[in-house]
């Protein structure tokens, strides 16, 4: 089945720095990658996604770039702020999988003001 | 918007007791995930259905069975709770198709004395 590795399992920046959160994936034929983010005691609530035709999506702070041939993509937080302060999770999905979603272990990213 | 509800938030149980946990959808959707999460271990899947009456193990199942009589509701059902089974508990839902996202609960924490 699929294996997703996420890190750093922490990260802490500086208010207005960047924040790169990495992850990497086992089955080739993975082609959906979605990113969670769960603010404390809430919900995980889908923040971006991208899909394996497209090697990079932007929403405005936020960037997921995908790199096929390496089986890694990345979410990218430009301009942070301290409510990015939060467990980002990563996820992969086979398509035409049942079960739809194997994610990552999480990162605990604080935004320090 | 897409409501998924967990019946408690938080929950006492006793070792060897027969616990419930309920959660119900009400955007009509196919497939139904019950999650567990716990500190850098990230969400892992138990069980998931993608019909009434269907159900499928994913990768904790173990201690655990689940029901959905009904398409809107999708009990987790531990059968001799444990200690080790303390933790956050996650609903999912997502319709059927490629690359849907899925959408959670606010979590149950369960915790077995």
């Amino acid at each position: 089945g699929e294996n997703v590795e996420q890190h750093p399992s922490t990260l802490s920046v500086q208010e207005g720095d960047s924040a790169v959160i990495k992850c990497t994936y086992s089955d080739s034929a993975s082609n959906y990658f979605p990113w969670y983010k769960q603010e404390l005691g809430k919900r995980p609530q889908l923040i971006i996604d991208i899909r394996s035709n497209v090697g990079e999506k932007k929403d405005q702070r936020i960037a997921v770039t995908l790199n096929k041939t390496a089986k890694h993509f990345s979410l990218h937080i430009t301009e942070t702020q301290p409510e990015d302060s939060a467990v980002y999770f990563c996820a992969a999905c086979i398509s035409g999988s049942a079960r739809q979603l194997t994610f990552g272990s999480g990162t605990q990213l604080t935004v320090l003001p | 918007d897409v409501k998924v509800t967990q019946s408690s938030r938080y929950l006492v149980k006793r070792t060897g007791e027969k616990v419930f946990l309920e959660c119900v959808q009400d955007m009509d959707h196919e497939n139904m995930f019950w999650y567990r999460q716990d500190p850098g271990l990230g969400l892992r899947l138990i069980y998931f259905s993608y019909d009434v009456k269907m159900k499928e193990k994913g990768d904790i199942p173990e201690g655990y069975s689940v029901s959905r009589e009904k398409k809107e509701r999708f009990s987790l059902i531990l059968e001799s709770a444990s200690t080790n089974q303390t933790s956050m508990y996650l609903c999912a839902s997502s319709s059927t198709g490629n690359n849907q996202p899925q959408h959670f609960g606010d979590g149950t924490r369960l915790s077995i004395l």
